[in-house]
């Protein structure tokens, strides 16, 4: 079955960075765009980023610009998001995501990372 | 970029009873193919969410066939015909129309009275 294995969370300062990394098993990674999407504490869904199945492109959101990078290695199935100068408001649960608005009866979501920007 | 206003923002409905949550759009969802990127997700407490509604009104496999999902152009509907006690938590809808970035709304709250 498909799986989505989010790591890497954890407690970090304000202008810290963190790499969070998903292992995707059970369906063809190389063939899918991926995404991350976010949940601050007691808030709603907010997508971070996405890239193309083959690496090609990349999409953030804006507030992230410059300061995120996501990138896969299809070779492991590995998923990653590199953040870097962390703010206090990128604090929330990160989730790995298949998201494909057109995909029938595929869409999976990892069980999420944590992290928090405090000092 | 485009945004989904959902209402209500709480839902207490009573076991067995039916319910409906709207979801408007600041913009069409139609996209130049045709096709109409309008998806519900459901998160139960403690989870990750789950996609239950796909292009407006398909349900994915293993979603009860309680939930049903219609509309068109900027208006769209999620309905339960019976809530049962598993369908507590928080409802969202989401474009992949018009992106990046894909937009979610704000969420719905539902439980049990």
């Amino acid at each position: 079955q498909v799986q989505l294995v989010e790591s890497g969370g954890g407690v970090v300062q304000p202008g810290g960075s963190l790499r969070l990394s998903c292992v995707a098993s059970g369906f063809s990674f190389r063939n899918y765009g991926m995404h991350w999407v976010r949940q601050a504490p007691g808030k709603g869904l907010e997508w971070v980023a996405f890239i193309q199945y083959d690496g090609s492109y990349e999409y953030y959101v804006e507030s992230v610009k410059g300061r995120f990078t996501i990138s896969r290695d299809n070779s492991m199935n590995t998923l990653d998001l590199q953040m870097n100068s962390l703010r206090p408001e990128d604090t929330a649960v990160y989730y790995c995501a298949t998201l494909c608005a057109s995909c029938h009866n595929f869409d999976h979501w990892g069980q999420g990372t944590r992290v928090t920007v405090a000092s | 970029d485009v945004v989904l206003a959902q209402s209500p923002l709480s839902l207490p409905v009573t076991l067995g009873q039916p319910a409906s949550i709207s979801c408007r759009s600041s913009q069409s969802l139609v996209h130049s193919n045709g096709n109409t990127y309008l998806s519900w997700f459901q998160q139960r407490p403690g989870q990750s969410p789950r996609r239950l509604i796909y292009e407006v009104s398909n349900r994915d496999s293993g979603v009860p066939d309680r939930f049903s999902g219609s509309g068109s152009g900027t208006d769209f509907t999620l309905k339960i015909s019976r809530v049962e006690a598993e369908d507590v938590g928080v409802y969202y809808c989401m474009q992949g129309t018009h992106w990046p970035p894909p937009t979610f709304g704000q969420g719905t709250r539902l439980e049990i009275k």
